[in-house]
């Protein structure tokens, strides 16, 4: 079945460190993938996207390649900040025309002054 | 614009009781969905709507039931609350359309069930 696996955290980092957090999917078709991120005390926000193979995604500093020959969508940033801190969720879209999405667990980010 | 609001935002219940969770958008948002965020288990669809009247099960439907009367309100009973439904419950709505369309969430709304 459709499944999403993203490292476990947390994840602790100085600030202006690099970030990387891995995920790798499996799904039939071709579904679109997402980066969510929850700031403390608020609900999910989307990220980025991409919804082809090789599409990047971008924003706020944080970039994400759909690469369909290792099934992965991995999140980096080159320099982190305090303000960074939050809960990542990365997804697929498996609904088709209904937008139903899974999720992973989620990875814990804390970035240290 | 609100986005989607989410009521309440704390409860309290004890086992046995029932309650209903309200989510509301003003984004003429075709549908809707509920989640609930465990932890270690990400989050996962409890039942989702794709239009005013019609409702339909995701991942966790047990114990739940929902009604969309109105296309901005989509609501989450628990007849019956268990510990077991001690979580954190998210709303989230979105347009129709196709897979690259992308979900607003509310602030979510915490329920403890002793």
């Amino acid at each position: 079945g459709n499944s999403v696996t993203q490292m476990e955290g947390p994840v602790t980092l100085s600030e202006e460190a690099f970030l990387t957090i891995n995920c790798t999917y499996t799904a039939t078709g071709y579904p679109s993938l997402f980066w969510y991120v929850q700031y403390p005390g608020e609900g999910l926000q989307l990220l980025l996207k991409a919804t082809k193979a090789d599409d990047k995604g971008s924003n706020k500093g944080f970039e994400a390649t759909y690469r369909k020959e290792t099934t992965s969508f991995h999140l980096e940033k080159g320099s982190v900040q305090v303000s960074d801190s939050a809960v990542y969720f990365c997804a697929l879209n498996y609904g088709g025309a209904t937008n139903k999405l899974i999720f992973g667990t989620g990875t814990l980010l804390a970035v240290q002054p | 614009n609100a986005g989607v609001t989410q009521t309440p935002k704390f409860r309290v219940l004890k086992t046995g009781q029932s309650m209903t969770l309200l989510c509301a958008q003003d984004m003429n948002h075709e549908y809707m969905y509920w989640y609930r965020q465990d932890p270690g288990m990400g989050l996962r669809l409890i039942h989702y709507s794709v239009g005013e009247g019609t409702t339909a099960k995701g991942e966790v439907p047990d114990g739940y039931n929902v009604s969309r009367l109105k296309k901005q309100n989509f609501l989450l009973g628990l007849e019956s609350a268990a510990p077991s439904q001690t979580s954190v419950y998210f709303c989230a709505s979105s347009f129709r359309g196709s897979g690259a369309n992308v979900l607003t969430f509310g602030a979510g709304s915490r329920l403890t069930v002793l």
